[in-house]
């Protein structure tokens, strides 16, 4: 059973539609991350978060807004994406921000643009 | 450009016998190295990880090898199970926290029984 918790596991949106991915962690980390990851590519880092506070944006489109309202909780919210955007979305936490520790992962929103 | 590596997308192995996956990287600067295994519809999970102080470290049937001059790193399975099947993902690491973790693209091992 994962510490890490996403909803909703599948969505289907059109491109206009705005719609918000949910991940939550029971572990108490302090570090919290959004990953894509597309077909036959490797993992993509978007966003951290530690202590709430945003620590790294990716380059990611402003169409993907994160939001970390307290430690245990991240939000993704989607608006006017593209085609290009259909992909697994990760969740991950981890304890702190040191190269040693490492991700636990959700099991993931497969996301499908129309 | 990539800068962690996994070069055979797939592996296969029988039942009792040794899994080798491989992973190669371009940045010295990557401190701690880690591996995760993923099964279909959930995420990956953490395996094992070692320093770039350590050229080995092992953990009942898992040991990952750490050849820094090389730049290359394995984790080696024995012996391999059926339920090892499983993609196997290397990432790399540096003090910049394990937010700029690097991911390879993976790869798929069957364990045939």
């Amino acid at each position: 059973e994962t510490g890490v918790t996403q909803t909703p596991r599948h969505l289907v949106m059109g491109m206009t539609n705005k719609k918000s991915l949910k991940c939550e962690q029971h572990l108490g980390h302090n570090a919290m991350y959004w990953y894509k990851q597309s077909a036959k590519k490797p993992l993509e880092l978007m966003f951290v978060y530690s202590l709430e506070e945003r620590v790294e944006n990716n380059s990611v489109p402003s169409r993907f807004s994160p939001e970390c309202p307290n430690s245990s909780h991240l939000f993704l919210h989607l608006h006017t994406l593209q085609p290009e955007d259909s992909a697994l979305y990760l969740c991950a936490s981890s304890q702190d921000l040191w190269g040693d520790q490492p991700q636990h992962f959700g099991d993931g929103t497969r996301l499908s643009i129309l | 450009d990539q800068q962690v590596k996994q070069n055979s997308p797939s592996l296969s192995v029988q039942e009792g016998r040794i899994s080798i996956l491989n992973c190669d990287y371009t940045n010295s600067m990557f401190d701690y190295f880690l591996w995760y295994k993923k099964y279909p519809a959930e995420g990956p999970t953490f395996l094992i990880s070692i320093s770039s102080i350590k050229d080995k470290n092992e953990d009942g049937r898992f040991t990952v090898f750490l050849n820094k001059s090389a730049k290359h790193l394995s984790l080696h399975i024995v012996p391999s199970q059926p339920g090892d099947s499983a993609v196997y993902f290397c990432a790399a690491s540096g003090d910049m926290g394990a937010g700029k973790s690097t991911f390879g693209d993976g790869t798929t091992l069957t364990v045939k029984p």
